[in-house]
Parts: structure tokens; sequence; C-alpha cells
């Protein structure tokens, strides 16, 4: 089966440019998404297709995918940034990677 | 706006069947553009996807699960269903449903809130 690999927690300083990886097999041929998850709360959707914003979602996400790795990019980060993030690949049925708690310190 | 919205008891005996609804508030969910989908996330722990339905009916669940899970829907009352027989202490988790965008690699555009299934006796 199809996995999808993140670092377990990533930190930044407020204001910094935060980059979150998600890495799997020839991960650059797939479409990947990314989901925030505040404490306490359910998944919101932030980027999707790789580089795409949904509708409310800050100008500071952005995302891109390449050969084995997609990475998830807050530039600016804000306290409220502080959460646990997820890509998603599909194969055949939904990928989750394991999650990265971003700590904003 | 959509809201998707889950429940049943949040307390369940190992053995006994697992039976949450997610009731979808706004539009068809016989709608072509979509699907549905139910995923877990154990206590401290992360995404875990179960499986998902389409509008034709047809079902997808994660391997390691199909042998307990069904997924169901009630297009006139707009809500999916999720069963998961034989219950563990590992069952334990909230419990989501997500709408899935219909494209060539499907993502969850929107989500529940979530509901907290405890598998205890």
């Amino acid at each position: 089966s199809y996995e999808l690999t993140q670092p377990p927690s990533v930190s930044v300083s407020p204001g910094q440019t935060a980059s979150i990886p998600c890495s799997g097999d020839k991960l650059g041929d797939k479409y990947v998404s990314w989901y925030q998850q505040r404490s306490g709360q359910s998944p919101v959707l932030v980027i999707y297709q790789d580089t795409k914003r949904p509708s409310g979602i800050p100008e500071r996400f952005s995302g891109s995918n390449s050969g084995n790795t997609a990475t998830l990019t807050i530039s600016g980060t804000q306290a409220m940034d502080e959460a646990d993030y997820y890509c998603q690949a599909w194969d055949s049925s939904v990928v989750f990677g394991g999650g990265t708690k971003l700590t904003v310190l | 706006q959509l809201q998707l919205q889950e429940s049943g008891p949040g307390l369940v005996k190992p053995s006994e069947t697992l039976s949450l609804t997610c009731t979808v508030s706004v539009g068809s969910i016989n709608n072509g553009s979509y699907y549905w989908g139910w995923i877990r996330q154990p206590p401290g722990k992360g995404l875990e996807w179960i499986g998902n339905i389409y509008s034709s009916g047809t079902t997808y669940y994660k391997p390691s699960l199909r042998s307990r899970v069904t997924i169901s829907v009630d297009t006139s009352r707009k809500r999916i269903s999720l069963k998961l027989s034989s219950v563990t202490a590992a069952d334990t988790a909230v419990y989501f449903c997500g709408r899935l965008v219909t494209v060539t690699s499907p993502y969850l555009d929107h989500w529940g809130q979530g509901a907290l299934v405890t598998v205890s006796s």
C-alpha cells in the first residue's frame, strides 16, 4: 500500500516561514492536499491539487510537489497557525500522512 | 453552507457493532461531483481512512477493516451510515465523515465535527 511520510514536528518563530514536507514514492506524479487540524477541532482543507487554496484560506499558505516530496509552506507564520498538518494523496483510496505538529514559538 | 453532522452512541461494548450516521445539511448527496467517506482518529494519533461510498452505491473499504465495515447511503434522508462490527478498544476514536470532491485525485473539502466513540464494557 502507498505510504506518505511526514516529520512528527516542526518549529518556527512567529513571522518566519514554516516548511512541512511530505514524502512518498513518485509523489510528484500525484496530486497532494493538505489539512490543518487545530487542537480539538476537525481538519480543514488548506491546499488541494498541490498548489490551490480554498476560498477563505490565507495567502500565506502555499504548496508545491515535485519528485518524491510535497511541501506545505506557511509564510509569515502566526500563532494561530499552530496545529497539526496532514498531507493526503489518492492511491485507489485516500492516503494520509502521519501528521506534523507545527509549533510556533 | 454545507454542514456534516455525525451522530450515534458514544459508548459501545466490546464485540458489539458501532453505528454512526452522518447527516448532510445542504444539497443532494446523490451528486456525481462528490462522494462520501469516513475517517477516524484514535486519541492523540493521526487520521485513518476507513472507506467511502460513491453516488452509484459502490463502496471502498480499507483492506484491514473490510471484513468489519459497512458504509451505506440513504439519499432521501441525506444520510451516510457507518457500521463497524466486533469492536475492540482499538476502535476507540473520533469518527469523522467527509465529502470528497470527485476529481482525478479526490480530496476532502468538508468535514463533520466528529463523534467520539469509546469501546468499553
